[in-house]
């Protein structure tokens, strides 16, 4: 069974520390992966789309990489504008358009 | 374009009670899904269509579950008889031509039910 699992499940910084967050994924084909951010009250929104090994993007202070088994979202200098929570999915080839998502890392960042 | 708007964007009902949710997708996008997502299973996606055609409903808790696709412009989900164990948020999503490299997928606002 494609699995996507997230960690940690909640993570609390300082403004200016950087850290990463974790998305295991145990599929049958990857397709792609996908980080989306969700604001309270708000639909997931679009970050970055990874297709292989060794592929990384840029966003500001968002760099997201990817490996055979996991993906790491990477956040530098994180300002309180950053909170949020982070989700990662995948799509696999065998299972046509639709995402398959992790659980999530809610992120806060504190001034 | 106003992106995907989904009403009521707020339900409150009874046990037993008749649910319909609805979407309008961004205009011109060809695929659409349907998600739930709560505290504590996350976003889990229940149907999704191609072109109005429902693909794979796999996803769709049970026969109280229907979802419908009447047009490009509008998609229902409804809940019948609705149970507690149903409150959760819904949201709707839809993805274009574009979108079929990148996977984005672009999502309503949700609409948050609470059965009690």
């Amino acid at each position: 069974e494609d699995q996507v699992t997230q960690s940690p499940e909640a993570l609390r910084l300082q403004e200016g520390e950087s850290s990463s967050l974790n998305c295991s994924y145990t599929v049958s084909g990857l397709r792609g992966l996908f980080w989306y951010r969700q604001d309270p009250g708000k639909g997931p929104e679009f970050l970055f789309t990874l297709y292989s090994a060794g592929e990384e993007k840029e966003k500001e202070r968002l760099k997201a990489t990817l490996t055979k088994k996991e993906s790491f979202l990477h956040i530098t200098a994180p300002k309180p504008e950053d909170s949020a929570t982070y989700l990662c999915a995948v799509q696999t080839y065998n299972q046509g358009g639709k995402l398959i998502f992790g659980q999530g890392t809610e992120l806060s960042v504190k001034p | 374009d106003a992106g995907v708007i989904q009403s009521p964007r707020h339900e409150v009902t009874e046990m037993g009670q008749e649910v319909t949710l609805r979407c309008k997708p961004i205009s011109g996008h060809d695929y659409l899904f349907w998600y739930r997502q709560t505290m504590m299973r996350g976003l889990e996606l229940l149907i999704y269509f191609n072109n109005n055609v429902p693909i794979d409903d796999s996803g769709m808790p049970e026969d109280r579950f229907s979802a419908k696709m009447p047009n490009a412009s509008f998609s229902t989900l409804k809940i019948q008889p609705s149970e507690p164990r149903d409150s959760a948020v819904y949201f709707c999503a839809s993805r274009g031509v574009e979108e079929a490299n990148t996977g984005e997928l672009f999502f309503g606002e949700g609409s948050r039910l609470t059965v009690l």
